[in-house]
């Protein structure tokens, strides 16, 4: 138990556009899911935390216009990136949190934006 | 602010080669530690939990230990498959918000 799913596994856009995530928990009700951005070579870097049918908690200096969340079930969250540029690409990758303290991740999102 | 650290930064093992890997911590209220694997692209894989100094548990050839300052990952007689990048986390509030280190890079050589 406790899959996470991420979708799209890897997408590339343009300049400007923006780009939806998905993020789903197979097998549970996640209390709580969370988004991070992981450069290469380096560590998870925590973005936002939401939780169902509330605004999601971001952390210091991350955008919440560009990075917008939706939570908008137990088992579904969505990051979208709003007028995504160049810097923007990165691995997102999201966990869920299904009542204990542990988070099960996703596979990851790769995203580059030419 | 919470912090951890963990070292070594990279270890080459030979195959069967036993070894340990460090996460040190500073938190305000610890309520959870917690180790995954990570594999080149793909996201993080759990491992363990542990909660309280002294707790100890053990998975195949990985057994994860605790005390007030670190947690230790040792790897018994290791395997290629093994290789992997193993991230620590500690987490302090209620909302289970996870603080990472920078990773252990694991490569086993057969």
């Amino acid at each position: 138990g406790a899959v996470v799913s991420q979708h799209p596994s890897w997408v590339i856009c343009k300049s400007g556009t923006s780009v939806k995530i998905e993020c789903r928990s197979l097998d549970f009700q996640a209390t709580t899911m969370f988004w991070y951005r992981q450069f290469p070579k380096q560590s998870l870097m925590l973005m936002a935390t939401s939780n169902e049918g509330s605004k999601a908690t971001y952390e210091q200096g991350v955008e919440k216009d560009k990075f917008l969340i939706n939570h908008a079930s137990l088992t579904l969250s969505t990051l979208t990136v709003t007028s995504a540029h160049p810097e923007d690409s990165s691995f997102y990758i999201c966990s869920a949190r299904r009542g204990g303290h542990e988070q099960y991740f996703g596979p990851g999102t790769r995203l580059t934006v030419t | 602010e919470d912090q951890v650290t963990q070292s070594p930064e990279a270890l080459r093992l030979q195959e069967g080669e036993s070894s340990s890997l460090n996460c040190s911590y500073t938190v305000s209220g610890l309520r959870g530690l917690f180790w995954y694997r990570q594999d080149p692209g793909k996201g993080p894989e759990f491992l363990f939990t542990l909660y309280s100094a002294g707790e100890e548990k053990e998975k195949e050839r990985l057994k994860a230990t605790l005390t007030k300052k670190e947690s230790f990952l040792h790897i018994t007689a290791p395997k290629p498959e093994d290789s992997a990048t193993y991230l620590c986390a500690v987490s302090s509030d209620s909302w289970g918000k996870l603080q990472f280190g920078a990773g252990t890079q694991v490569v086993v050589t057969p």
